[in-house]
């Protein structure tokens, strides 16, 4: 119930090209959605969220695609780019014990831009 | 807004011997500081998470005598791994949230472990 499954592991795609992650998850006590992006040896930088009340959400050449039926949501990257190349972690976020929020991380996804 | 760093980026110890991490919220108050555990190639597997002035709350299977957690203040967390072996080596990340304003998690730039 706590799972967050992420795929692919890798994805190679060329310069231009849209790559497409996706996650999905089984508890419905998530209720925020954010995705990070990962260089080697730094921390994770948060892209882009959503909430599961909106079906979309758009920054720049991000997109975040939900559907709570379904539990899945996706992140579109458009025009991908060589510095796009990184790790890429969907994540979803509940409220645990204690009022902390808690964030718990897809397996994550390893994405290189071909030049 | 939102920097959070940590210290030291990277460490190297010798097995037996304990090395503290600190992580700092620069810019805003956290009421609430997590610390991950990140192997190569693998995702974040959160430690334990820890309340200014409280004790911390360990996920399973973390030792809390061996990983030492401090919140002492609103901006300040601190790790300790006590009698460090070279199983401990990885990257250790924390991330520092303010309840009430933001769902987000704000991490540092993570601290690389190396025991020999």
């Amino acid at each position: 119930q706590q799972q967050v499954k992420q795929s692919p592991q890798s994805l190679i795609v060329q310069k231009g090209g849209i790559s497409i992650i996706n996650c999905a998850y089984e508890n419905t006590a998530f209720d925020y959605f954010p995705w990070y992006q990962q260089f080697p040896g730094k921390g994770p930088a948060l892209l882009i969220a959503i909430r599961p009340d909106v079906s979309e959400k758009k920054e720049g050449r991000f997109t975040i695609s939900f559907n709570k039926s379904a539990k899945q949501f996706s992140l579109h990257i458009m025009d991908s780019q060589p510095g796009d190349s990184a790790t890429y972690f969907c994540a979803a976020s509940r409220i645990s014990s204690g009022s902390a929020r808690q964030l718990t991380f897809g397996s994550g996804t390893q994405l290189t831009v071909l030049p | 807004g939102a920097v959070v760093s940590q210290h030291p980026s990277r460490v190297i110890c010798k097995s037996g011997t304990s090395v503290k991490i600190e992580c700092r919220s620069l810019d805003f108050q956290a009421t609430t500081m997590f610390w991950y555990r990140q192997f190569p190639k693998q995702s974040l597997m959160l430690m334990a998470t820890s309340n200014e002035g409280s004790k911390a709350t360990y996920e399973q299977g973390v030792e809390k005598d061996k990983f030492l957690i401090n919140h002492a203040s609103l901006t300040l967390s601190t790790l300790t791994v006590t009698s460090a072996h070279p199983e401990d080596s990885s990257f250790y990340i924390c991330s520092a949230s303010f309840q009430g304003i933001s769902y987000e998690q704000y991490f540092g730039p993570g601290t690389r472990l190396t025991v020999t």
